[in-house]
């Protein structure tokens, strides 16, 4: 299986702040690799596909890079509703893998 | 608009079974692949099952293999998990999730999911 790692597990940042979140496969995932956000009580929402195509409808504050194994979710300006919980996922082999989380919270 | 609504959920005795629907609409619902996703109580999300558009291939997780499985009736645009042989360490949120891509063979990318539903498996 393919072990999915994400730095930091949380972090408080103010809005406006440049905030990255990185994420390391156990291997070489080529660009499969996406990333989500998730509030409570509401339905998991796609940010990133194929490790840097931003999903429809996604503000163009997020973006994401990397290939191989390293790969980061960069939000260039903190907004008030982007504090939450950012899982990466990897989609090159199942079973289908998760980082553990980063919760963005508020400094 | 894509919506997924899951039902089923509850408290379940261990051993017990229980069976997790997901209706769906808002897209074209047999040319998509659909899977479960869960996340235990202070947990990541794992992943659960998936099943392809037409019902002919479908794959598990090594935690559930043998205990749950998925299917799906498209004259009715559901999906279901029926799960068995209930443990603790199932109680969980259980999402419902799109795949992004048409007519893929296996699970991919999710980008719509449901609200989710909560299992608690306890005596």
């Amino acid at each position: 299986d393919i072990q999915m790692t994400q730095s930091p597990s949380s972090l408080s940042a103010s809005e406006g702040d440049r905030v990255t979140i990185t994420c390391r496969a156990s291997q070489s995932i080529s660009r499969f690799l996406n990333w989500y956000q998730l509030k409570p009580g509401k339905a998991p929402k796609l940010l990133i596909y194929a490790a840097s195509s931003l999903q429809s409808g996604v503000p163009s504050r997020f973006s994401g890079s990397g290939s191989g194994a390293d790969f980061t979710l960069t939000i260039s300006s903190l907004q008030p509703e982007d504090f939450a919980t950012y899982y990466c996922q990897q989609s090159h082999s199942t079973p289908l893998t998760f980082g553990q989380g980063t919760k963005v919270e508020i400094k | 608009e894509v919506q997924l609504l899951e039902s089923g959920g509850g408290l379940v005795q261990p051993g017990g079974s229980q069976r997790l629907s997901c209706a769906a609409s808002g897209f074209t619902f047999s040319n998509y692949g659909l899977s479960w996703v869960r996340q235990a109580p202070g947990k990541g999300l794992e992943w659960v099952s998936s099943i392809s558009g037409s019902g002919g291939s479908t794959y598990h997780g090594d935690s559930v293999k043998g205990r749950f499985t998925i299917s799906r009736d498209n004259s009715k645009n559901t999906l279901y998990l029926q799960m068995n042989s209930l443990r603790a360490e199932d109680t969980a949120v259980y999402y419902c999730a799109k795949d992004r891509i048409l007519f893929t063979g296996s699970p991919s990318t999710f980008d719509y999911w449901g609200q989710g539903i909560l299992v608690t498996v306890s005596s």
